[in-house]
């Protein structure tokens, strides 16, 4: 049982590269979620789907979008990023309204230069 | 406006002391509440989490957690710290039955431990 599987691990853009992050589970869970961890801030929420079908912003969505491709999948596209979007993004999920925790993935460390 | 603190960024014990890391949250009702543990290079693990009912939680790896509503506060607690426990710890706050989803986080409290 694999949970929630980020890739790419790693990641170096330059300024107005676009890329996409993929972000999928095996849980069956309904609701997954993006966060970027920057030092001393904690983790923030980008975009988030309670559901298949439906997603919306979070605290940081500015300069990012989501596709909720099925069930199992969320990925997360910079479109032109840029040097503050550097973080380390996570991807996670759970079961309805997340009353039981989030499982989180290993993360994509992305740099932008 | 709803909130987390972790008032310790750092904390340094030696192996074999205890620990309590504090947590407290603004929020308009009782929320969900939750620690995680973040390994160097790893995403967060949940460690407990309270719903309702008894204020004293047990999670994984010996912790426990007590919620305390006059304080608005869900520390963590560990009797006897192992080397291995050294990692970033984090304090989270859900909204109960509302229909949303999202989780408000702390900045984190790391700790060292000394052998």
């Amino acid at each position: 049982n694999a949970g929630v599987t980020q890739t790419p691990k790693f990641q170096v853009l330059k300024t107005g590269q676009s890329m996409t992050l993929q972000c999928a589970q095996d849980m069956n869970h309904n609701s997954m979620y993006w966060y970027r961890q920057d030092p001393g801030m904690g983790l923030r929420l980008i975009y988030y789907s309670a559901s298949e079908g439906t997603t919306d912003k979070g605290e940081v969505p500015n300069g990012y979008n989501v596709s909720r491709l099925n069930k199992r999948e969320f990925s997360l596209r910079l479109e032109s990023a840029a040097p503050s979007q550097t973080s380390v993004y996570f991807c996670a999920s759970s079961e309805a309204a997340g009353a039981k925790g989030y499982t989180f993935g290993s993360g994509t460390r992305l740099t932008v230069v | 406006a709803q909130s987390v603190t972790q008032p310790d960024i750092h904390i340094t014990v030696s192996e074999g002391a205890s620990l309590e890391l504090r947590c407290n949250y603004s929020y308009g009702a009782t929320p969900y509440l939750f620690w995680y543990v973040q390994s160097p290079g790893q995403g967060l693990q949940l460690l407990l989490k309270y719903f309702s009912g008894d204020t004293l939680v047990q999670g994984i790896k010996g912790f426990e957690a007590e919620f305390k509503r006059s304080q608005s506060s869900f520390n963590l607690r560990k009797p006897s710290v192992h080397w291995s426990d050294a990692a970033e710890y984090f304090c989270a706050v859900g909204p109960p039955n509302s229909g949303t989803y999202k989780y408000i986080f702390g900045t984190g409290t790391r700790l060292k431990v000394l052998a």
